[in-house]
């Protein structure tokens, strides 16, 4: 069986720096691109970016390059997302997710990580 | 690609049959999926290939459409619908989300 398992609640002051995980079981990790979704509180879903885990190619939508780093340990089944400094409108629940085949579909998610900044 | 989804939400009874659209704003071919979202919760993908339901998703479900207009369509609703509906086109990166059908029972 799939699972992604991200990492718990996060509550953090503007500026700080921030990695969320997401470790995945049940299939090869390296074989399957996986990607973040940001959801903003009471709004609809953002697409991030993915990464292929097997050599760390990185697709990012042009309006989180440059804010947030994809990145992926194979030794680990492990996805990440970071932050070098979080702004208050980073605030919002971020969710990994599985491409499915044949199509680039999300067909497995994780819980989603809560991520809370505030002064 | 800007996908418009409509209704933004609606209200529907027990029993009923339910479409929601998705238009893009380009051809996407039958590149775009569908996802059930319930409160709390992660999505849930429903669709893929416009029209291929995913392992496990109740038949009641289906989806159509080519190029740039889609449905979802929804036969003899049940009160575990109770859900937000998006579309996501798998075309051209970024994988852009409609922003999403709040179906009320």
């Amino acid at each position: 069986e799939v699972q992604l398992v991200q990492s718990g609640a996060e509550v953090k002051k503007p500026g700080e720096s921030l990695r969320i995980s997401c470790e995945a079981s049940g299939y090869i990790f390296t074989t399957y691109w996986i990607g973040w979704v940001r959801q903003m509180p009471g709004k609809g879903l953002e697409w991030m970016g993915i990464i292929y885990p097997d050599d760390s190619d990185t697709i990012y939508n042009p309006s989180f390059q440059g804010q947030v780093t994809i990145s992926a340990d194979k030794s680990l089944n492990t996805a990440y997302l970071q932050w070098s400094s979080l702004k208050a409108s980073d605030s919002a629940v971020y969710y990994c997710a599985k491409h499915g085949i044949p199509a680039a579909h999300f067909d497995s998610w994780g819980q989603g990580t809560l991520v809370t900044v505030s002064s | 690609i800007q996908l418009t989804q409509s209704p933004s939400s609606l209200s529907a009874s027990v029993g009923d049959r339910v479409t929601i659209t998705c238009r893009a704003s380009q051809d996407i071919s039958g590149y775009l999926a569908w996802y059930q979202q319930k409160r709390g919760k992660a999505p849930k993908v429903l669709i893929y290939k416009a029209s291929t339901l995913q392992s496990g998703v109740p038949s009641r479900f289906s989806g159509s459409g080519f190029g740039t207009d889609f449905t979802l369509t929804i036969r003899s609703l049940q009160p575990e619908d109770l859900a937000t509906y998006f579309c996501q086109q798998l075309h051209n990166y970024p994988h852009t989300f409609g922003q999403g059908t709040k179906l009320e029972i």
